[in-house]
């Protein structure tokens, strides 16, 4: 079956643009992560859903990012006023419920670049 | 924040040899769990070992756990040139099941 997909893999826009990527999770997968990864750390935790609500978005580092999954299934992760900062690899990954039990499925990432 | 903190940061061994990574985490978990990582890109899971698990295998892997030490352990043995890539230890907390958290990683490179 399909795997977790993310569009577009490689984005580059000029800084002060908006933003949009977005993650096809594996289809009945009711848990959607969004992480950020530099060069060279560990995927950083930006925010979880459980179905179509947020669940925790104590990642997001400003209010300049935002997240969606209306139908809890697509989510998009929104970028405004994008800083040189934000350059970075963005993960998407699904589970088919909490990860007490089980194991994430990461797309491949969306590597975005601000000029 | 990273809870996860794994040793070496990069390891370079011959093929055919035992490759072996260590994380060491800080709170109590549910479970730990290992991903490898190939090009920057995203991640594959390996193994997950439960809190009441010591060790478990799978084909060329062994993990294992110590959680008195909060520490866990990933051998490749026979290693492969297709196992160059970073391997990443993630833990979900006894508290908070529904958050993993990523350490920095150890980058492999087997070489021929």
């Amino acid at each position: 079956g399909a795997g977790v997909s993310q569009t577009p893999s490689n984005k580059v826009t000029e800084k002060g643009k908006y933003v949009e990527l977005r993650c096809d999770p594996i289809s009945g997968h009711t848990a959607l992560y969004w992480y950020r990864q530099s060069l060279g750390q560990g995927p950083e935790f930006l925010i979880y859903f459980q179905g179509t609500g947020a669940a925790d978005d104590s990642g997001l580092p400003n209010d300049r990012f935002f997240a969606v999954r209306p139908e809890g299934s697509v989510s998009t992760l929104k970028i405004q006023r994008t800083e040189r900062g934000d350059s970075a690899v963005y993960l998407c990954a699904s589970s088919p419920t909490s990860l007490k039990y089980n194991e994430q499925f990461f797309g491949p990432g969306t590597r975005l670049t601000v000029l | 924040s990273q809870q996860g903190e794994e040793d070496p940061q990069a390891l370079s061994i011959q093929e055919g040899e035992n490759a072996t990574m260590n994380c060491s985490y800080k709170t109590s978990i549910n479970n730990l769990q290992w991903y490898r990582q190939n090009s920057g890109r995203g991640l594959v899971h390996l193994i997950l070992i439960r809190s009441n698990e010591r060790e478990k295998h799978s084909g060329r892997l062994r993990v294992t756990l110590d959680t008195s030490k909060k520490s866990s352990s990933l051998l490749i043995t026979a290693s492969r040139a297709a196992d160059t890539a970073s391997y990443f230890c993630a833990t979900v907390s006894m508290n908070r099941d529904d958050k993993i958290i990523f350490g920095k990683g150890t980058r492999l490179h087997i070489l021929p």
